[in-house]
């Protein structure tokens, strides 16, 4: 098993401005993901991050809006860029499991507000 | 397509059953998962079951896979109020890196 942690877990930003929220695994794993959750719907992958190599971004999210760092096997970060209130949003890290049945790992999430 | 579909509310009484439905795209997934999100929490792995079974039972839950028709369900006996949360059938495809594909949640809202 995994436990993750994500700071900050709520922040109020005003438009405009950039947040870098922190996702910190116990143990190595490969893949590691960053999801967006609107409230009471469902989660959208935003991309996937993998260590030593340029994160992939599902259709709709782009680098420069919301960039990825993947430094080693147990940290990632994903920075909220430019912010409008559209972004306002629980963001989620999580990672995959190694072994059978390879369940996915969630961290808390990470509660945004923009005004 | 690549949708997996619930529907996004049940209310039940305590001590009712409650049955959460899903059906899912792809015949070749390997494991499909139910996961429970409790307010202000990310997810968390509640059950799964692998491709060749039909049914797996652990305490109050019993998962049900009807693969011919894409169909899995979880139903929750006895339930309580702290069973009240969101839950996300879900599952796993291999073939051009392993991806998860969750459906939109179900919220159990228990009523006491």
């Amino acid at each position: 098993s995994a436990v993750i942690s994500q700071k900050p877990s709520r922040d109020i930003c005003q438009r405009g401005t950039s947040l870098t929220i922190q996702c910190q695994v116990d143990s190595q794993v490969t893949m590691m993901f960053w999801y967006r959750q609107q409230p009471g719907q469902s989660l959208t992958l935003i991309a996937t991050a993998n260590q030593g190599s340029e994160a992939t971004y599902e259709s709709g999210f782009v680098i420069d809006k919301f960039p990825i760092s993947r430094p080693n096997l147990t940290f990632s970060t994903l920075t909220v860029s430019n912010m409008s209130p559209e972004d306002s949003s629980i963001y989620l890290c999580s990672a995959d499991g190694r072994d059978p049945p390879y369940e996915q790992y969630f961290g808390p999430g990470t509660r945004l507000t923009v005004t | 397509g690549e949708d997996v579909e619930q529907s996004l509310f049940l209310s039940v009484r305590e001590g009712d059953s409650s049955v959460i439905n899903c059906t899912y795209t792809d015949s070749s997934s390997t494991y499909l998962y139910w996961y429970k999100q409790e307010p202000g929490a990310g997810l968390q792995l509640l059950t799964y079951i692998f491709s060749n079974m039909d049914m797996k039972q652990d305490q109050r839950l019993t998962v049900l896979l009807n693969k011919k028709d894409k169909h899995l369900s979880l139903r929750i006996a006895d339930t309580q109020t702290g069973d009240s949360a969101i839950y996300f059938c879900a599952e796993s495809r291999l073939g051009g890196g392993f991806k998860t594909i969750f459906g939109a949640g179900t919220r159990l809202f228990v009523k006491a």
